[in-house]
């Protein structure tokens, strides 16, 4: 199946610094790639859609100048937390969905294994 | 806007017991519909879903799920509860003229021996 891979898996960092998360579709091209936080105890948030070789699109509430993303290549999606502080702990999950016309069709994502993020 | 209800966040149930998860939509057309579940720090892993062909769909580790339309329900189940299926499940819409995943609140499965 295919296979949708996150680095790093668990990131500690200091409060100011930034992050930066990696996202990657290891057997099939992806042209959209989600971002997606997760609270403890809590749903999904979708944060950011990003499409490869354009600017992403965010949801209501989420800022863009602070959740960097870039989809540079049909294969890697990257988040940037910039200037972390501990409120954004949090568990960031992204997905991928193959480029349109694949064996797999368009209606299903695939799921990182996630990026727990830690700030002190 | 679409939106998708899980009934009880928490379930338990005994070893060998029924499972059943509840999920409610609302969608005045039938999306895809989806169950995932997440053991403790990883990501979701797809279960199984629903793509408009039979509405009894069968999905991995001996779970399934019915989609009634009269119901707009997608209830998930698994005849005899292993103590390997604790997780939290969560439920899934996708739009069939939409470009995102709505989740619901999700349901923490828990298995007492």
């Amino acid at each position: 199946g295919a296979v949708v891979s996150q680095h790093p898996s668990r990131v500690i960092c200091k409060s100011g610094t930034s992050v930066k998360i990696e996202c990657r579709s290891l057997d099939f091209q992806a042209t959209t790639m989600f971002w997606y936080r997760q609270f403890p105890k809590k749903s999904l948030m979708l944060m950011a859609t990003s499409n490869e070789g354009s600017k992403a699109t965010y949801e209501q509430g989420v800022e863009k100048d602070k959740f960097l993303i870039n989809h540079a290549s049909l294969t890697l999606s990257t988040l940037t937390v910039t200037s972390a502080h501990p409120e954004d702990s949090s568990f960031y999950i992204c997905s991928a969905r193959e480029a349109s016309g694949g064996v797999r069709g368009t209606d299903t994502q695939y799921f990182g294994p996630g990026t727990r993020l830690t700030v002190l | 806007a679409q939106s998708v209800t899980q009934l009880g966040s928490h379930v338990s149930v005994s070893e060998g017991a029924l499972v059943l998860l509840r999920c409610n939509y609302s969608s005045s057309v039938p999306p895809y519909l989806f169950w995932y579940v997440q053991y403790p720090n990883q990501g979701l892993q797809l279960l199984l879903k629903y793509t408009s062909a039979a509405t009894l769909v069968k999905g991995i580790n001996g779970f399934e799920a019915e989609f009634k339309k009269s119901e707009t329900s997608f209830h998930l189940t698994k005849p005899s509860a292993h103590m390997s299926d604790a997780a939290e499940y969560f439920c899934a819409v996708y739009p069939n003229t939409g470009n995102q995943f709505y989740f619901g609140t999700g349901t923490s499965l828990t298995v007492i021996p």
